[in-house]
């Protein structure tokens, strides 16, 4: 069965702070992995990743994945309030569904 | 939320009745799915679907049914409701059935 962690499950830190979120997984026919962001309402899409090594970046966010050692991780830089929310980890395999881990609740105090 | 609406947004319903959570997309995109959102468990997938009348089962699919007629409307349905069912239920459609899901806005189902 398809299995997706993420730890810490919830973080609190200050503005300007750095932090990294991370996603271990286990599936069947990995085919790629990816991070959503949830405020208030529904997950809205970051980054999906296929390849390892290969860094995707967006702003302050960026993700690498290992696929050899089956984890990915999540950096934001200079964390704004803003960035609270629940970070959300999937992976995709060889069935037409994705599998969600439990997600990181982050709180980002002024 | 890029052409995918769920309704309602809120219901608060007795233990026993049948309650139906509708999903409407405009984006002609072939798969659709429910997940259910609970506090320390993160989505969970319900049921899914990949075509008109194409439907299958998640990992919490009991309790619940779907029903697939258009490939705009993916209906969620409650047999008989208990509070276990208490929840944020969101769909999601994808055009090529894992990557890009995009989420409606979810329903807050309450069961007393």
């Amino acid at each position: 069965e398809d299995k997706v962690v993420q730890s810490p499950l919830s973080l609190v830190v200050h503005e300007g702070d750095t932090v990294t979120l991370n996603c271990s997984y286990e599936v069947t026919n990995f085919r790629s992995l990816l991070w959503y962001k949830q405020e208030k309402k529904a997950p809205t899409f970051l980054f999906m990743l296929t390849s390892s090594g290969i860094e995707k970046k967006s702003g302050r966010l960026s993700s690498i994945l290992d696929k050899k050692e089956l984890f990915s991780i999540l950096n934001i830089t200079a964390t704004q309030t803003g960035d609270s929310a629940i970070y959300l980890c999937a992976v995709e395999g060889g069935s037409e569904k994705l599998v969600f881990g439990k997600g990181t609740k982050l709180t980002v105090n002024p | 939320d890029a052409g995918i609406t769920q309704s309602p947004r809120h219901k608060v319903t007795e233990t026993g009745t049948p309650v139906t959570l509708r999903c409407h997309q405009t984006e002609n995109h072939r798969y659709m799915y429910w997940y259910r959102q609970d506090p320390g468990h993160g989505l969970r997938l319900i049921h899914y679907s990949y075509g008109v009348k194409d439907t299958d089962k998640g990992e919490v699919s009991d309790g619940y049914s779907v029903s697939r007629s258009k490939t705009e409307d993916f209906l969620l349905t409650l047999e008989s409701a208990t509070s276990s069912q208490t929840s944020v239920y969101f769909c999601a459609i994808s055009e090529t059935g894992n990557y890009g899901y995009t989420f409606g806005s979810g329903t807050r189902l309450t069961v007393v």
